[in-house]
């Protein structure tokens, strides 16, 4: 069965940092790109970054370039998503997504509340 | 203000058919980039309704749709059910910004 497991969510105050992870299973994680999507209460969905299979290529959204970095393991089959000088408008629920020519594949998501 | 406009709602009586509009610009739908449709049922993860404008994936029920022309697509769903009540959005890619959504539809099931 395919599964994509995002951890590492939660409370965390204005300027602070979070690192994401996305445990992946039942395909092979090498050979696919991967993206982060966010929600915001209410709001619809934001892509904010890509990572190529091999992670040679990175794009970023604008609203989180500078601030978050994508990466990935393919040994560990796992993407991460480390979070940089947090607002309160990245307060979201952020969705590992795998990218199949679409985004195909979507993880159950993690909160992350930025609040003082 | 996302870069793909969808009504923010539409409804409509069980058996009746919706239909859902996403409308581009020429430098994501009208450049010819595929249109993908989401389903966002309440308290899950989005899943993939319609891709490549008006392909079903396996298990999608054919009361689902889809179409484009220049630079909108749409999403049409027939013999409406209540289960069908949820969010739903467009996606394609954008040669400047990307990949980028719709602000999403809520369809009501009245």
């Amino acid at each position: 069965e395919v599964q994509l497991v995002e951890s590492g969510g939660g409370l965390v105050q204005p300027g602070g940092s979070l690192r994401l992870s996305c445990a992946v299973s039942g395909f092979t994680f090498s050979g696919f790109n991967m993206n982060w999507v966010r929600q915001a209460p209410g709001k619809g969905l934001e892509w904010i970054s890509f990572i190529e299979s091999t992670g040679r290529t990175i794009y970023y959204a604008d609203s989180v370039k500078g601030r978050f970095t994508i990466s990935r393991d393919n040994d560990n089959n796992s993407l991460y998503l480390r979070m940089n000088s947090l607002r309160a408008e990245d307060t979201a629920v952020y969705y590992c997504v795998r990218d199949g020519g679409l985004m195909d594949i979507w993880g159950q998501g993690t909160t992350v509340t930025v609040s003082s | 203000q996302s870069v793909l406009t969808q009504p923010p709602s539409v409804s409509g009586a069980p058996g009746q058919r919706v239909t859902i509009s996403c409308t581009g610009s020429s430098s994501n739908i009208g450049a010819d980039y595929g249109v993908h449709w989401y389903q966002q049922l309440p308290g899950t993860a989005p899943k993939v309704l319609i891709y490549a404008n008006r392909v079903r994936p396996s298990g999608v029920p054919d009361r689902f749709s889809g179409s484009k022309s220049g630079t909108s697509a749409s999403l049409t769903i027939t013999g409406l059910q209540a289960e069908d009540e949820g969010d739903y959005y467009c996606q394609s890619y954008d040669s400047s910004l990307l990949w980028v959504f719709g602000g999403g539809t809520k369809l009501t099931v009245l």
